[in-house]
């Protein structure tokens, strides 16, 4: 089994749903973080948390909103969603030293269409 | 802020020929480099890193060297593969609070290799 897993991983749906990815992992890390991955603009950050109190937009939150429910869960939540989030959604996890280190753990992924 | 500049893709090579792709940065402090490597359909994972000025990175018969003098962190192979047809990530971690980092990628470039 994978030590990060992300669902749904495929999602089609209609502006303006609501739609959340979820993400969990077995790695026992405290840093969680949520990417978009579009065509030409490489991984751009949406989220972070590195503690289950802590949350941090990054340098694209608008329209996003996320939650950490526990250590090992970082679900991202689309309240209305439009066209252009249609993208790759990578969720990653690093520990303390780890992320020092630079190393982060990602997801498979998650393709959202929003039609 | 800080920012990371890829050279511009696709790539496309035969198997066996030397492969560079160049990668350039902007930050303040002292970053860590890194590279990561998407095989299709998968997640990024980590390639190689270098921590400090005239470190080199090495895996997989993949070499890139931290110069801080031209702050650049260019990836390179003698001879690649057709299993190195992936799409490449170069990143640096930068202290964001504390003892907290934060990873800032490139836009990625997807090397292709011909049998």
């Amino acid at each position: 089994d994978a030590d990060v897993t992300q669902t749904p991983r495929n999602r089609i749906t209609k502006t303006g749903k609501r739609i959340m990815l979820e993400c969990s992992q077995t790695k026992g890390h405290d840093r969680m973080y949520w990417y978009r991955q579009d065509p030409g603009l490489g991984l751009r950050l949406i989220y972070y948390s590195f503690d289950v109190k802590d949350i941090n937009k990054g340098e694209i939150s608008d329209g996003y909103s996320v939650s950490r429910q526990a250590q090992a869960k970082f679900s991202l939540s689309l309240e209305s969603a439009i066209p252009n989030q249609t993208a790759l959604y990578f969720c990653a996890t690093s520990d303390l030293g780890e992320a020092a280190n630079g190393e982060l753990f990602f997801g498979e992924g998650s393709r959202l269409t929003v039609l | 802020g800080d920012s990371v500049t890829q050279m511009e893709g696709p790539v496309t090579l035969s198997e066996e020929a030397f492969l560079t792709i160049n990668c350039t940065y902007t930050a303040t402090g002292y970053p860590s480099l890194f590279w990561y490597v998407q095989y299709p359909g998968e997640g990024l994972q980590l390639l190689l890193k270098a921590t400090k000025a005239d470190d080199k990175g090495s895996n997989k018969g993949f070499e890139a060297t931290y110069r801080k003098e031209t702050t650049s962190f260019h990836l390179e192979k003698g001879s690649v593969q057709v299993s190195d047809s992936a799409v490449y990530f170069c990143a640096l971690s930068n202290l964001v609070s504390g003892a907290n980092s934060k990873l800032t990628f490139g836009k990625g470039i997807t090397l292709s290799v011909r049998p």
